[in-house]
């Protein structure tokens, strides 16, 4: 079983939809975490920085993590066809140390 | 520049060929990662440096693999004898440490088609 798990999709929306992108993870040390963008053929982007438990809000994206459920999320409000792509759910236990990656969520907004 | 640069983008290579990965991190990022990107799939960590030290290369899948970063900048991933296994997108990735967050910044990758 590997340490970040994340449903791979495609997932499929209407323009405007409310997307959940979820991963679940094994290790405790975990702290640190992020959701990149990944375009094709492009390199991942990050969107969303999260230290600890709590919620983060940029935009239309919220970032959610659940420490004691080892369970992080993301959420897009009104999505738009821009927004089609892979997302990545990354982590770390320490600022700045190497990030274990999910397999990434193919998001697909359909106008 | 402003990012993380990578060259060669594409990289068409025969079994056995050597190559040879270039990475220009952001100027003044301590920290250089190398990740593998196998096609469908998220990365992996291959190899990690702050500044000129290679302090964890314990990602990298052979011996075939080495890379280096003498100078604490300019960072090269070689891959000696290429197998068709090694066909991935190699990913450079930036950090500030100190004073930032420690997110990591990538660049576009490096395209490796080994036939």
């Amino acid at each position: 079983q590997k340490e970040v798990e994340q449903d791979p999709g495609p997932l499929s929306v209407p323009e405007g939809a409310i997307v959940s992108l979820n991963c679940t993870y094994s290790n405790s040390a975990f702290q640190y975490f992020m959701w990149y963008r990944q375009y094709s053929r492009k390199g991942p982007e990050l969107l969303m920085y999260t230290y600890s438990s709590g919620n983060k809000e940029d935009g239309r994206f919220t970032a959610q993590v659940d420490k004691s459920s080892k369970y992080i999320s993301l959420f897009i409000r009104d999505s738009q066809p821009s927004d089609s792509a892979t997302y990545l759910c990354a982590m770390s236990d320490g600022a700045g140390n190497m990030l274990t990656f999910g397999g990434g969520t193919r998001l697909m907004v359909k106008p | 520049g402003a990012g993380v640069s990578q060259s060669p983008r594409y990289k068409v290579a025969k079994r056995g060929q050597d190559v040879a990965l270039r990475c220009d991190p952001i100027s003044g990022h301590v920290s250089l990662f190398w990740y593998q990107q196998a096609l469908g799939q998220g990365p992996e960590f291959l190899t990690y440096f702050q500044n000129e030290a290679q302090l964890d290369k314990s990602g990298l899948p052979s011996d075939r693999f080495f890379a280096e970063r003498p100078e604490g900048s300019v960072s090269t991933l070689k891959i000696q004898r290429t197998q068709q296994e090694d066909s991935a997108v190699y990913l450079c990735a930036s950090s500030l440490v100190l004073g930032g967050t420690g997110a990591l910044f990538f660049g576009e990758g490096s395209r490796l088609t080994v036939l």
